[in-house]
């Protein structure tokens, strides 16, 4: 059974440019959450889809959105880029809520210039 | 304020020696506690998720314990190998209704040197 795929691995944009990445799940997983990663931070919930609805959010602002498409396969954005937004961003799919063993991807590590 | 803290922040053993992860939580109320591995540049891994009912669980050569009561949780890691060089994250789920988030710790950061 494949794992979850993020895409890309590594993206590196300027600031004021918007950013997109993507996330699919283990087969069969119908919740998906985000989280940044900083070295300072830790993780930070950004949010969390269950058949394509968002049913938790953290606390980041507006710039940051998201969504779920019918196959479970996620998508965030992140749009005016700010330097501060450089983080790890981790997607994390699990059966059918969070309260279950969560299954991380690879990550995509995004660097705003 | 509902918040994990886990010491040592970093960590350096010499390989085939035990070390020990701790783990306080001022988390409430308690649903339960997970420990990750996390690989550099990799996501998280799942090691154990313990219940307010379990005491211990082992996976492998990891052993974590709960004691619900002083709020701790402790990782051992028994006959470290250079594979077990990673980053150890403490997680507590909260149980409030439909608020059930999960609380990160900043985790330790664990170098096994040959």
């Amino acid at each position: 059974k494949a794992g979850v795929t993020q895409t890309p691995r590594y993206l590196i944009k300027t600031r004021g440019q918007q950013v997109t990445l993507s996330c699919s799940p283990i087969s069969g997983h119908r919740s998906v959450s985000w989280y940044q990663q900083t070295p300072g931070q830790g993780l930070q919930f950004l949010f969390e889809y269950f058949s394509e609805t968002q049913r938790n959010k953290g606390n980041f602002p507006g710039r940051f959105s998201g969504r779920q498409f019918s196959n479970s396969r996620s998508e965030m954005n992140v749009s005016t880029l700010e330097l501060g937004d450089s983080a790890l961003y981790l997607c994390a799919s699990s059966p059918t809520r969070p309260d279950e063993k969560l299954f991380f991807g690879s990550g995509t590590q995004l660097s705003v210039l | 304020k509902n918040q994990v803290e886990q010491s040592p922040q970093s960590l350096i053993i010499l390989e085939g020696k035990n070390c020990t992860l701790q783990c306080n939580y001022t988390v409430s109320p308690f649903s339960n506690l997970r420990w990750y591995k996390q690989d550099t540049g990799r996501g998280p891994v799942s090691l154990t998720i313990m219940t307010f009912s379990e005491n211990t669980k082992s996976n492998g050569r990891y052993t974590a314990t709960l004691d619900a009561d002083t709020k701790q949780s402790s990782l051992h890691i028994t006959a470290s190998q250079l594979s077990d060089s990673a980053s150890y994250i403490c997680v507590v789920r909260l149980n409030a209704g439909n608020n059930r988030k999960l609380i990160w710790g900043l985790g330790t950061s664990l170098a096994v040197n040959p």
